[in-house]
């Protein structure tokens, strides 16, 4: 199984609403990503949980709030945000950040604030 | 100027065309990955280099690590192979497994 799943596939919500997207993974990777996408621009990395522990935060606003529960499971809790907040999230993991290691992603989250 | 430098932006093949796409990057790497991300999101990992070629069925990646550039190469191309190219690279030294993205190449490939 080399499949990095992700739920909602879409989500649309307001501006006072609170939401929470999903990210789950079975190889056994211990590093867990969260990146952010807007059309026609590469990923922008936000987040990365190494063994269940947040080791990088890429400045990102406290409106994200990512939560690492266990090995296998990554979640990205939504709060307050802005219509510019609207754009693909994709998740992805690898076996460990310590040496190069392949990133397998997610299908992504299509956000969509109003 | 971004760190990671992609062409063509936009390419347009005809089916059974060889097609190439450039990366060149002006930091130390570690490692370079070519991903490609199809219409709707998913991102697939095609290759991970840190010296000399790699060929998985119709693609071929290579890079140059004293001149700064990979090169991703498919044969026999396909209107399957439509989607955007992404070249990214672990910075030496960088923190954790922190990538810097190319800002892609958009291949489509008509029949």
């Amino acid at each position: 199984d080399t499949e990095v799943t992700q739920t909602p596939k879409h989500l649309v919500m307001g501006m006072t609403n609170k939401k929470s997207l999903k990210c789950e993974q079975h190889m056994g990777h211990r590093a867990m990503y969260w990146y952010k996408q807007k059309a026609k621009k590469p990923p922008e990395l936000m987040f990365v949980y190494s063994y269940e522990k947040l080791s990088i935060n890429e400045s990102v606003p406290s409106r994200f709030s990512p939560e690492c529960p266990n090995s296998s499971l990554l979640n990205l809790h939504l709060h307050a945000l802005q219509p510019e907040d609207s754009a693909l999230y994709l998740c992805a993991s690898s076996r460990r950040t310590s040496v190069e290691e392949t990133q397998y992603f997610g299908p992504g989250t299509r956000l969509l604030v109003l | 100027k971004n760190e990671v430098e992609q062409s063509p932006q936009n390419l347009t093949a005809q089916e059974g065309e060889f097609i190439t796409i450039n990366c060149s990057y002006s930091v130390g790497i570690s490692a370079l990955h070519w991903l490609q991300q199809h219409p709707g999101g998913g991102i697939v990992s095609l290759f991970m280099l840190s010296s000399g070629k790699k060929k998985h069925g119709r693609l071929i990646a290579t890079i140059n690590i004293q001149e700064k550039h990979s090169s991703l190469h498919i044969t026999a191309s396909h209107p399957r192979d439509s989607a955007v190219y992404i070249c990214a690279v672990r910075a030496y030294g960088g923190a954790t497994n922190k990538l810097i993205f190319g800002t892609g190449t958009l291949l489509a490939v008509q029949p």
